[in-house]
């Protein structure tokens, strides 16, 4: 069966502190790997991620894949308050498969 | 621009009534999707249309209905629902699904309460 499974579950931190999501996944006909930022309504796109090792960054957050390993990380540097949200990856095959989200909490 | 609306925003209907939700997209997207999703929890994918078909039904009940009348509409049909049918509906758009792009973006959700 198809999973994606991330951690921490929940964080609380301090603005300016840098944040580490994790996000495994062990699906077939894996495609990449995608990330969205949650708040009260829709997911937000962030990253896909295809190749290994590929940094990708937008700010202050980034986000690599190991397809070997299969991971992901998203990185958050000097996190804010507007970064507090729940942070979900999701899996690429012939649809996405989501992880339960990471919610992150961040305080002034 | 990445928008993609839903219509309408809240959504309160007893187990007899018959509703729709309906999506719009004006990006050229092939492929549309609904997903439900309840409190705490991730989406979770519905229906897929590619080109204007269905092609993927995750097993989801009868009294929900997809219709896709254009590549830029999508509506969900619904009737008899349950109250455990109540969650927030979240309709989605991706680029050609057998190209390279195929991120979905996602329309801002039908909290929908079923009384």
């Amino acid at each position: 069966e198809d999973k994606v499974v991330q951690s921490p579950l929940s964080l609380v931190v301090h603005e300016g502190d840098t944040v580490t999501l994790n996000c495994s996944y062990e699906v077939t006909n894996f495609r990449s790997l995608l990330w969205y930022k949650q708040e009260k309504k829709a997911p937000t796109f962030l990253f896909m991620l295809t190749s290994s090792g590929i940094e990708k960054k937008s700010g202050r957050l980034s986000s690599i894949l190991d397809k070997k390993e299969l991971f992901s990380i998203l990185n958050i540097t000097a996190t804010q308050t507007g970064d507090s949200a729940v942070y979900l990856c999701a899996a690429l095959t012939d649809k996405l498969i989501f992880g339960t989200g990471t919610r992150l909490q961040v305080f002034p | 621009d990445t928008e993609v609306t839903q219509t309408p925003k809240h959504l309160v209907m007893g187990m007899t009534n018959k509703k729709s939700l309906k999506c719009e997209q004006h990006m050229g997207h092939r492929a549309m999707y609904w997903y439900k999703q309840k409190a705490k929890k991730p989406p979770e994918l519905m229906f897929v249309y590619s080109y204007e078909k269905l092609s993927i039904n995750e097993s989801v009940p009868s009294r929900f209905s997809p219709e896709c009348p254009n590549s830029s509409l999508l509506n969900l049909h619904l009737h008899a629902l349950q109250p455990e049918d109540s969650a927030l509906y979240l309709c989605a758009s991706s680029q050609d699904p057998t190209a390279d792009r195929y991120e979905q973006y996602f329309g801002p959700g039908t909290r929908l309460t079923v009384t």
